[in-house]
């Protein structure tokens, strides 16, 4: 299994919701990111989890919320967001140590209306 | 501040010629390189990497190449095919530097049949 699974493909929310983007690997991989890419731009890194630790946060507004269960799951919790945050949301897991391949997931595209 | 850099956003090549993909960079504490390839409603895909210890680095009929002194480095795909065709990301990483690839804006590769 060599896949980055990421749920819900796409989602349209209000400011005023709550929301969450969630993200599952089954290769062992021991650190997990989350990208935020706008069209027509390269992805953006946001957060980054080294065993489960949250190691970097990008100076991501707090109205994103990440969240690593477990080794396998990695959560992107949403919540009063700006039509601005509007872009493809980008999981990917690599087998830890020095930065090596990213395996990325497909994105969830999201709208904020 | 873009510290990696694609100039051509997109590239047009025959089927069975040699397409030459360019990426610079200005950050001399990069020391990895990767080449991800894109499709449409996909998330980037891991093609070949390049540690600055080497100048060239052969897959198949992907081959990239490294000039540290110019700080440049270049994916050859030879023969082309219309399957190649997809946006294709550089990126970048530095010892040390936990995991961060940095991304290029992307070439937009069209391979003609």
């Amino acid at each position: 299994d060599t896949e980055v699974t990421q749920t819900p493909k796409h989602l349209v929310m209000g400011m005023t919701n709550k929301k969450s983007l969630k993200c599952e690997q089954h290769m062992g991989h021991r650190a997990m990111y989350w990208y935020k890419q706008k069209a027509k731009k390269p992805p953006e890194l946001m957060f980054v989890y080294s065993y489960e630790k949250l190691s970097i946060n990008e100076s991501v507004p707090s109205r994103f919320s990440p969240e690593c269960p477990n080794s396998s799951l990695l959560n992107l919790h949403l919540h009063a967001l700006q039509p601005e945050d509007s872009a493809l949301y980008l999981c990917a897991s690599s087998r830890g140590g020095s930065v090596g391949e990213l395996f990325f997931g497909e994105g969830s595209r999201l709208t904020v209306l | 501040d873009q510290q990696v850099k694609q100039n051509s956003p997109s590239l047009s090549v025959q089927e069975g010629r040699i397409s030459i993909l360019n990426c610079d960079y200005t950050n001399s504490m990069f020391d990895y390189f990767l080449w991800y390839k894109k499709y449409p409603a996909e998330g980037p895909t891991f093609l070949i990497s390049i540690s600055s210890i080497k100048d060239k680095n052969e897959d198949g009929r992907f081959t990239v190449f490294l000039n540290k002194s110019a700080k440049h480095l270049s994916l050859h795909i030879v023969p082309s095919q219309p399957g190649d065709s997809a946006v294709y990301f550089c990126a970048a990483s530095a010892t040390g530097s936990a995991r961060q690839l940095t991304f290029g804006s992307g070439t937009q590769l069209t391979v003609l049949p």
